[in-house]
């Protein structure tokens, strides 16, 4: 069975301050790996995804991830955060078929 | 197209009650699916159907029912309801492949009581 960690439940940073949240998964096979974002009272969207080729992913709103196989990681960071960044991030991942499992979630808040 | 839709959005029962959630989507997307999120908890799946006529079960299916007789609807009901299924309910589909990304509704935050 697949899981996702991720280490960081709560977040604070400054306007401006760079942004690494981690994400390990386990799985023994092909792995699609997601980030998703959920802002303060609405669904939850998609930031980008890792299926195949370069493993360095560009997102929405500036965000990128890498997806390290080694190391069973898929971490996201974006060089600048700004306040409209708070939200609860979810690194999510697929194996064989549609079925996402989902990591327990990032609160972060960035501060002004 | 309106996307995945949820409804209701609020929802209060007491213990022993039964309601369905209901989803729709508008994309012809085959894969259907459930999930719970509890605080600290992510989103957990429930249950998932990846055509009309086929369900089958996720992590934490106790308790819940499904049906996909359409390819747009999958209602998820409540049978009997208990303290422990207070939580907020996302849907979400794709289509089938596992690379494609999951649309989510808006959720059904449901309180019992």
């Amino acid at each position: 069975a697949q899981s996702v960690s991720q280490h960081n439940h709560h977040v604070i940073l400054s306007e401006a301050a760079s942004l690494e949240l981690g994400c390990n998964y386990s799985y023994g096979g092909t792995v699609n790996l997601f980030w998703y974002v959920q802002y303060p009272g609405q669904h939850l969207q998609l930031l980008l995804k890792y299926f195949s080729g370069d493993p360095l992913v560009k997102g929405i709103k500036g965000f990128e991830a890498e997806f390290i196989k080694s190391k069973f990681s898929f971490n996201l960071r974006k060089p600048s955060v700004q306040w409209s960044d708070t939200a609860e991030y979810f690194c999510a991942v697929t194996g064989g078929g549609n079925k996402l499992t989902f990591g327990t979630g990032t609160q972060l808040k960035v501060e002004l | 197209n309106a996307g995945v839709t949820q409804t209701p959005k609020f929802q209060v029962l007491k213990t022993g009650q039964s309601m369905t959630l209901q989803c729709a989507q508008d994309m012809n997307h085959e894969y259907m699916s459930w999930y719970r999120q509890d605080p600290g908890m992510g989103l957990r799946l429930i249950h998932y159907s990846v055509g009309a006529g086929i369900t089958d079960q996720g992590e934490v299916p106790n308790g819940y029912n499904v049906s996909r007789s359409t390819t747009e609807d999958f209602p998820l009901r409540l049978l009997s309801a208990a303290p422990s299924q207070t939580s907020v309910y996302f849907c979400a589909s794709s289509q089938r492949s596992s690379y494609n990304e999951q649309f989510f509704g808006p959720g059904t935050r449901l309180t019992v009581l």
